[in-house]
C-alpha cells in the first residue's frame, strides 16, 4: 500500500498569503493518477488538480499543482477567504488507492 | 447536470445489516466506475472500494474486503454499500463517488451511526 505523507499538518497564514502544501509517497506515483481536493465542514470533498497538475473544471487559477515521482505540492498564490479549509492528496496510481492525512489551511 | 443523490440518516445496532444508497443522474452511469469512500468523525478519507456497472466487477480495498459488499441496480442507476453485520467502529459518512481522472462528482454522504 502506498502511504501518503501531508506537511504540515495545520497551515496558519493570513489572508493574500500564499500556501504551499506538501504531500510525499512511500512509493513512486505515476503523474496521471495523483490528485488533491479540498473539504470544507459538512460538506463532501471537491476534487482541485487531477493528473497532478490540471486544475478541475470551475477551480480558479490560483491553485496549481507539481511534483513527480514521491513529492508533489499544491500551492495556493493568494489565499483567499473561502480556501480556509483542509486539504487532502491522494493517489489511484495502486489498488488500495489512498489519501494522504490532510493538511488543514486556518486563518492566522 | 450531474448528480449523485444518497440516501439518508441511518441508527443502527451492532450487529444489524444496513443497506445505503446512490442514485446517480445526468451521466451515462455505465461509463464510470463508482467508489464508495468512508470518513470516520473528525478523521480523515478512506476508499473503500468501487465497481463497474458495464459488468458489476468490483475492487476492494483490503481494509474493508469482507465486511462491505458494493453493488448496482442499473435499471435504476444506483450503487450500493451492504453491511450484514454492523459494528460501532463502522460509525462514519459514507461517499460515493466518480469520475475518469478523479472524484470529480460527489454524493452529499451518509452518515451510519452504529451503537447500542
Amino acid at each position: 500500500e502506498i502511504v501518503l505523507t501531508q506537511s504540515p499538518g495545520t497551515l496558519s497564514l493570513s489572508p493574500g498569503e500564499r500556501a504551499t502544501l506538501s504531500c510525499r509517497a512511500s512509493q513512486s506515483v505515476i503523474s496521471s493518477y495523483f490528485t488533491w481536493y479540498q473539504q470544507k465542514p459538512g460538506q463532501p470533498p471537491r476534487l482541485l488538480i487531477h493528473t497532478t497538475s490540471n486544475r478541475a473544471t470551475g477551480i480558479p487559477d490560483r491553485f496549481s499543482g507539481t511534483g513527480s515521482g514521491t513529492d508533489f505540492t499544491l500551492t495556493i498564490s493568494r489565499l483567499e477567504p473561502e480556501d480556509f479549509a483542509v486539504y487532502y492528496c491522494q493517489q489511484f496510481s495502486s489498488s488500495p488507492w489512498t489519501f494522504g492525512q490532510g493538511t488543514r489551511v486556518e486563518i492566522k | 447536470e450531474v448528480q449523485l443523490v444518497q440516501s439518508g440518516a441511518e441508527v443502527k445496532k451492532p450487529g444489524e445489516s444496513l443497506t445505503i444508497s446512490c442514485q446517480a443522474s445526468g451521466y451515462n452511469f455505465f461509463t464510470h466506475w463508482m467508489s464508495w469512500l468512508r470518513q470516520m468523525p473528525g478523521k480523515g478519507l478512506e476508499w473503500m472500494g468501487r465497481i463497474n456497472p458495464t459488468d458489476s466487477s468490483t475492487d476492494y480495498s483490503p481494509s474493508f474486503q469482507g465486511h462491505v459488499t458494493i453493488s448496482t441496480d442499473n435499471s435504476i442507476t444506483t450503487a450500493y454499500l451492504q453491511w450484514t453485520s454492523l459494528k460501532a467502529s463502522d460509525t462514519a459518512i459514507y461517499y460515493c463517488a466518480t469520475g475518469i481522472t478523479g472524484w470529480l462528482y460527489w454524493g452529499q454522504g451518509t452518515l451510519v451511526t452504529v451503537s447500542s
